[in-house]
């Protein structure tokens, strides 16, 4: 099976601008989750979609949203970039309903200047 | 709210020895799924094992398991004849209440030859 792809794997992008990430998820895989990855904050979780309904969200401003697809594939949108939402954004897929294993993606690299 | 410590940031093990990787976790979940995930320089989060909280017995996968002590809340890794391989950054997670992971801070590990 081919693992969790995520396009693109680098972006710069200027303060005020928008930028949307996309995941792919392991083929059969329904959940598909997105992280925030950071030298100061480290791993944190910003929100889970479960069958195309966000089922569970971090505590992230709402300039941060998501959403996905009916085949499972989802994006994650950042409106009105600031200079701290440069960081690794990482995509975990899962299985099942409670399914907490999640395999994880490469990584997008954000860079906002 | 959940938490996961890991109270050492870096460790160094020679090469062919073993290392024991420290987290414990706070949770009010009886039902619960814990994990250590692998980073190695190129960023890609690999699963390295999972540990039910119902099952008394240890995980097991290779040369990694674990050290699962539910009533101190402890959950350590070792890697037994450690490879250079091995080198990376190691994250204990604590799969949440509501499906999304909590990740430690995470613990640097280098290998020496």
């Amino acid at each position: 099976k081919a693992g969790v792809t995520q396009t693109p794997r680098y972006l710069i992008k200027t303060r005020g601008q928008q930028v949307t990430l996309s995941c792919s998820p392991i083929s059969g895989h329904r959940s598909v989750s997105w992280y925030q990855q950071t030298p100061g904050q480290g791993l944190q979780f910003l929100f889970e979609y479960f069958s195309e309904t966000q089922r569970n969200k971090g505590n992230f401003p709402g300039r941060f949203s998501g959403r996905q697809f009916s085949n499972s594939r989802s994006e994650m949108n950042v409106s009105t970039l600031e200079l701290g939402d440069s960081a690794l954004y990482l995509c975990a897929s899962s299985s099942g309903f409670f399914s907490y294993e999640q395999y994880f993606g490469p990584g997008t690299r954000l860079t906002v200047t | 709210a959940q938490t996961v410590t890991q109270s050492q940031p870096e460790m160094s093990v020679q090469e062919a020895e073993t290392v024991t990787l420290s987290c414990t976790y706070d949770t009010s979940e009886s039902d619960y799924y814990l994990f250590w995930y692998k980073q190695p320089p190129s960023r890609q989060m690999i699963l390295v094992i999972r540990q039910e909280a119902y099952k008394q017995q240890n995980a097991t996968e290779n040369r990694f398991s674990v050290n699962f002590q539910k009533a101190a809340k402890s959950f350590s890794l070792k890697i037994s004849d450690s490879q250079l391989g091995d080198a990376a950054m190691y994250f204990c997670a604590d799969g949440g209440s509501q499906g999304n992971l909590i990740f430690g801070k995470g613990t640097k590990l280098s290998v020496k030859p």
